[in-house]
């Protein structure tokens, strides 16, 4: 069975300040690993994704994460942040093989709101 | 190219009541999926498919039914809406191909009240 915990419910910054969004999986095979953003009232949009190679991806809009296989985590992170940021980040797993990718499992999401 | 559509994108229903919420892809993709968003507590699978007259059941599958007669095609149905059904549903597809590269494509999402 595959998990995800999203550390953080609600991260509130101040504009042009990093940021951190955390994100922990449990799954005893290989995963693979998604970022998705969500503005209010709008549908997901891909972040960024870890299917294999260098564990740094480096995303869309500035955002990269780090996929940590000893501690089980793919941590969200950017080093300035806008107002434009604010918004809904799910982390989500799946452990299908990467040529299906039909099946996901996601956080329950971090509030990221950030401040002028 | 229009991606993954929803329809309807927001509908209230009685209790009891039955419904379809439809989903259409137009990529040819061969796995398609069906979500409901809750607050607090992110995505959940409902139904999902890997090909047409293939489905399979995701996390929270009761009270819903799905089919896949088209490749294109993934309605979900509601037999008798439950107040618990109130949600935000979400479809997705995704092509069955080689890795890295594959990418799972959302729709805009259909708000469900059920009073």
């Amino acid at each position: 069975a595959q998990s995800v915990t999203q550390l953080d419910s609600q991260v509130p910054v101040f504009e042009e300040a990093p940021v951190e969004l955390r994100c922990n999986y449990s799954s005893s095979v290989s995963v693979y690993l998604f970022w998705y953003v969500q503005y209010p009232n709008q549908g997901l949009q891909l972040l960024l994704k870890y299917l294999s190679g260098s564990t740094l991806v480096k995303g869309i809009n500035g955002f990269e994460a780090e996929f940590n296989k000893s501690q089980t985590s793919f941590h969200l992170r950017k080093p300035s942040v806008h107002i434009s940021d604010t918004a809904e980040y799910f982390c989500a797993v799946t452990n299908d093989r990467g040529s299906t990718l039909g099946r996901l499992y996601f956080g329950r999401g971090t509030q990221l709101t950030v401040w002028p | 190219n229009a991606g993954v559509t929803q329809t309807p994108k927001f509908q209230v229903l009685k209790t009891g009541q039955s419904m379809t919420l439809q989903c259409a892809q137009d990529m040819n993709h061969e796995y398609m999926s069906w979500y409901r968003q809750d607050p607090g507590m992110g995505l959940r699978l409902i139904h999902y498919s890997v090909g047409a007259g293939i489905t399979d059941q995701g996390e929270v599958p009761n009270g819903y039914n799905v089919s896949r007669s088209t490749t294109e095609d993934f309605p979900l149905r509601l037999l008798s809406a439950a107040p618990s059904q109130t949600s935000v549903y979400f479809c997705a597809s995704s092509h069955r191909g080689q890795e890295p590269g594959n990418t799972i494509y959302f729709g805009e999402g259909s708000w469900l009240t059920v009073v």
